[in-house]
Formats: C-alpha cells, sequence, structure tokens
C-alpha cells in the first residue's frame, strides 16, 4: 500500500533553516509528481510546493519562492524540502502528498518557528 | 496566481440537511478543481475531482457542479460523520490555491 512518511520538523529559531524528507514507498517513486502542503495550527491548507516526477519543474507560491527548495532522488524513493530563512508564520504541519485523483497523503512533520 | 474565494466559512446544519458550499475562481480555470474533507486531527481527503467527478468509495450524497468560474459541493442528507471541514483546490495552473475552508457544525 502506498505510504508517504515525512520527517524532520521540529523547532527552529526565526532566521534558521529544515530540511523536511518524505519516505515514499508502495508505488513507482519516479512516475508521480510530489506536492508539498502545510496548514498552520488552526487554519486551512496552504499549497507550497510541486516537483515533476523527473525533477525538471517545480512550482511555489509566492508566500514560499525564494525560502522554500523541493527535491527528489529518486533512488532512494524520498522527496525533500528545504527551508530557509524561516520565519514564525511558517509555523505549520507540513505534509507531502500526491494529490488528484490519486489521492495520497503523508501524516505531516510538525514545524514550529521560535524564538 | 488564481483567487479561490469559498463561501461560508462555516455553516451549522442538522442530520438530513442538505448543504452547499460554494468556490469562485478569480479567472477561468475550466474543470480543475477538486473538493477536499478533513475532519480534526485526520489528514484531507479529496471528495470530488475535476470539479464534478466522485472519488472511488466516497458516497454519493456527495456531489460537485460548475457554472462558469462557479463552483459548488453539495452534500443531500448530511450525516453525523460529514461534519467536518471542506477545501477547494484549484489545480489549473501553479501555484494551486485552496479555498479558505468551510467548517460545516452539528446545529
Amino acid at each position: 500500500q502506498v505510504q508517504l512518511v515525512e520527517s524532520g520538523g521540529g523547532v527552529v529559531q526565526p532566521g534558521g533553516s529544515l530540511r523536511l524528507s518524505c519516505a515514499a514507498s508502495g508505488f513507482i517513486f519516479s512516475d508521480y509528481g510530489m506536492h508539498w502542503v502545510r496548514q498552520a495550527p488552526g487554519k486551512g491548507l496552504e499549497w507550497v510546493s510541486f516537483i515533476r516526477h523527473d525533477g525538471s519543474e517545480k512550482y511555489y507560491p509566492e508566500t514560499v519562492k525564494g525560502r522554500f527548495t523541493t527535491s527528489r532522488d529518486n533512488s532512494k524513493n524520498t522527496l525533500y524540502l528545504q527551508i530557509n530563512s524561516l520565519r514564525t508564520e511558517d509555523t505549520a504541519m507540513y505534509y507531502c502528498a500526491i494529490l488528484g485523483q490519486l489521492d495520497y497523503w503523508g501524516q505531516g512533520t510538525l514545524v514550529t518557528v521560535s524564538s | 496566481a488564481i483567487q479561490m474565494t469559498q463561501s461560508p466559512s462555516s455553516l451549522s446544519a442538522s442530520v438530513g440537511d442538505r448543504v452547499i458550499i460554494t468556490c469562485r475562481a478569480s479567472q477561468g480555470i475550466g474543470n480543475d478543481l477538486g473538493w477536499y474533507q478533513q475532519k480534526p486531527g485526520k489528514v484531507p481527503k479529496v471528495l470530488i475531482y475535476a470539479a464534478s467527478t466522485l472519488q472511488s468509495g466516497v458516497p454519493s450524497r456527495f456531489s460537485g457542479s460548475r457554472s462558469g468560474t462557479d463552483f459548488t459541493l453539495t452534500i443531500n442528507g448530511l450525516q453525523p460523520e460529514d461534519f467536518a471541514t471542506y477545501y477547494c483546490l484549484q489545480d489549473y495552473n501553479y501555484p494551486w490555491t485552496f479555498g479558505q475552508g468551510t467548517k460545516v457544525e452539528i446545529k
């Protein structure tokens, strides 16, 4: 069965960096584009990135462009999200996901930005 | 970026009611819209994709429709397990954007 397992979250000071990982299993990872979605505590869903199956194209909203970088290692079936210059408003649960008709989400990893 | 304006932000309804949630896109997105349900402490799950196609396994009381740039999620005969927050998501172009969410509460 499809499994997506995020890791790498934690408490970090403003201005710091984190790299989130998403380990995929149960499907041919290199065939699928992958998304990151975040949700601040008590707030709505925010789409934050997409990477094509082969890593050739990446997309971000303006709110994170220049600070967030998504990447993948298809040999390790792993998706990454590098987050730099962290701000308090980046505090959220971060989910990796396959979205659309084929709909799979991980359980999320919590990032807390606080001094 | 395409803005998705979802309404209402919350509503109270009774079991058996018909519930209607709408999303308006700031520009044309064709049928490239999905509806997601999220229960407290759980990850979201897709109910409808391509504006009106019911995801496998989703009860038929859920339906989606489109009129121009306006999209509607209808729940016919609200059930206790339907109390949750619902989001629309446009996947027409990047950056994808979610609506603000609609919390459906028990009256």
